[in-house]
């Protein structure tokens, strides 16, 4: 079991609106650590989405945003796209582990 | 930009060492923290542990005992060695750059990562 859990598939329908959430505990999330967010599609290598909470590297769309609220945290696909398909990852410290760890993964299917 | 690309055996026998070199183009070793993460089959990401250029390291206390990452500056290259494999460590393993030691801080790029099967 990840710490950070993610629900483990998503989909939508082209142009649509999805959220995928990321709970965690009072050790993590809960704590105030902040939450990052990868794009993996499988045989490549992850891709840093948001950093922070909500902030985007620079060449991600903005139809990608973060938020994060007490233990959990969600990121929003706007405008779903059929190249947006792939697994998505959260991922913040947990003190009482001292290490830093993720969530057990997404899978974004558009349908 | 900085890319990295992992290398070594897709095959190691039980009870034996695991051992991995990442490969970094576009900078220098010289600065930076320097990471492996692993992902088994099924199941999610799990930090293994990071080295600065300094020779400070920071690893998961789960593997703690295990894990050993190593730098040489000469090949702009970074290792990972785990030993004493069981079939639990079987898992893609990812190499990735860490900025900043600051908790809040993510990781970024990452290698394509490498498919090491532990044999019994």
């Amino acid at each position: 079991q990840s710490v950070l859990t993610q629900p483990p598939s998503v989909s939508g329908a082209p142009g649509q609106r999805v959220t995928i959430s990321c709970t965690g505990s009072s050790s993590n999330i809960g704590a105030g650590y902040d939450v990052h967010w990868y794009q993996h599609l499988p045989g490549t290598a992850p891709k840093l989405l948001i950093y922070g909470n909500y902030n985007r590297p620079s060449g991600v769309p903005d139809r990608f945003s973060g938020s994060k609220s007490g233990t959990s945290a969600s990121l929003a696909i706007t405008g779903l796209q059929a190249e947006d398909e792939a697994d998505y990852y959260c991922q913040s410290y947990d003190s009482s582990l001292s290490s830093w760890v993720f969530g057990g993964g997404t899978k974004l299917t558009v349908l | 930009q900085v890319q990295l690309q992992e290398s070594g055996p897709g095959l190691v026998k039980a009870s034996e060492t695991l051992s991995l070199t990442c490969s970094v183009s576009g900078g220098s070793i010289s600065s930076h923290y320097w990471s492996w993460i692993r992902q088994p089959p099924g199941k999610g990401l799990e930090y293994i542990g990071y080295m600065y250029s300094s020779g400070s390291t920071n690893y998961n206390p789960s593997l703690k005992s295990r894990v050993t990452i190593s730098l040489d500056t000469s090949k702009n290259q970074f290792s990972l060695k785990l030993s004493s494999v069981t079939a639990a460590d079987t898992a893609v393993y990812y190499c990735a750059r860490k900025e900043n030691w600051n908790p809040d801080w993510w990781f970024d790029p990452w290698g394509q990562g490498i498919l090491v099967t532990v044999s019994s």
